[in-house]
């Protein structure tokens, strides 16, 4: 069955810091890999994808994740956050070869203090 | 706005009555996918169409639960005999048909039925 692990449930830090959030996945397969991002009062929204090619792939406002297929891992990074970077983050991990379901995370809640 | 749409947005109940929930899908997305989320967790798959044919349903979709998408276009999801426990946020999300197949398929969310059952 597939899952997916998000290690931190809570995590507080400055702007200027350097944020990772951690992902694991257990599927036995070829997988398409995701992070959504839900800012207060909005929708799940996508932040980036990794189907195939370079494992570090590139989202919007700067944010990065590296796919290491070895860990079955999907880690999100950005150098410098700001105060607006305040969301969940939502890892979610889908069979390359089926439509249908993603499998999220608990998510991660992050708060950037000014 | 040409993303996913959902209405309505809140819908508070008392127990025991029926709801329904309507999503449009962003326009020639084929597939429609409805979720649940409670507090503090990811949301959860409850059920999949492609076109107006279901194909997925998830065990968390009791028999109270049904979803309809008659035309291939917008869908509904009633929930019969509401209990507490289905408070939660019920999500559509949509993706379209690509060249290469599934492995790049993208779904996009919308804002979500908020559900309160008292």
């Amino acid at each position: 069955a597939q899952s997916v692990s998000q290690h931190n449930h809570h995590v507080i830090l400055s702007e200027a810091a350097s944020l990772e959030l951690g992902c694991n996945y257990s599927y036995g397969g070829t997988v398409n890999l995701f992070w959504y991002v839900q800012y207060p009062g909005q929708h799940l929204q996508l932040l980036l994808k990794y189907f195939s090619g370079d494992p570090l792939v590139k989202g919007i406002k700067g944010f990065e994740a590296e796919f290491i297929k070895s860990k079955f891992s999907f880690n999100l990074r950005k150098p410098s956050v700001q105060w607006s970077d305040t969301a969940e983050y939502f890892c979610a991990v889908k069979g390359a070869d089926s439509w249908g379901k993603l499998q999220f995370g608990a998510g991660t809640q992050v708060v950037v203090t000014p | 706005d040409t993303g996913v749409s959902q209405n309505p947005r809140h819908k508070i109940t008392k127990r025991g009555q029926n709801v329904t929930f309507r999503c449009d899908p962003i326009s020639e997305h084929n597939r429609l996918y409805w979720y649940r989320q409670t507090l503090g967790q990811g949301p959860e798959f409850l059920t999949y169409f492609q076109n107006e044919a279901q194909l997925e349903k998830s065990r968390l979709l009791s028999d109270r639960f049904s979803a309809e998408r008659p035309k291939g276009s917008f869908s509904t999801l009633e929930i019969q005999r509401t209990e507490q426990g289905d408070s939660a946020m019920y999500l559509c999300a949509s993706s379209s048909s690509t060249p290469s197949g599934p492995s790049t398929d993208t779904q996009y969310f919308g804002p979500g039925t908020r559900l309160t059952v008292l």
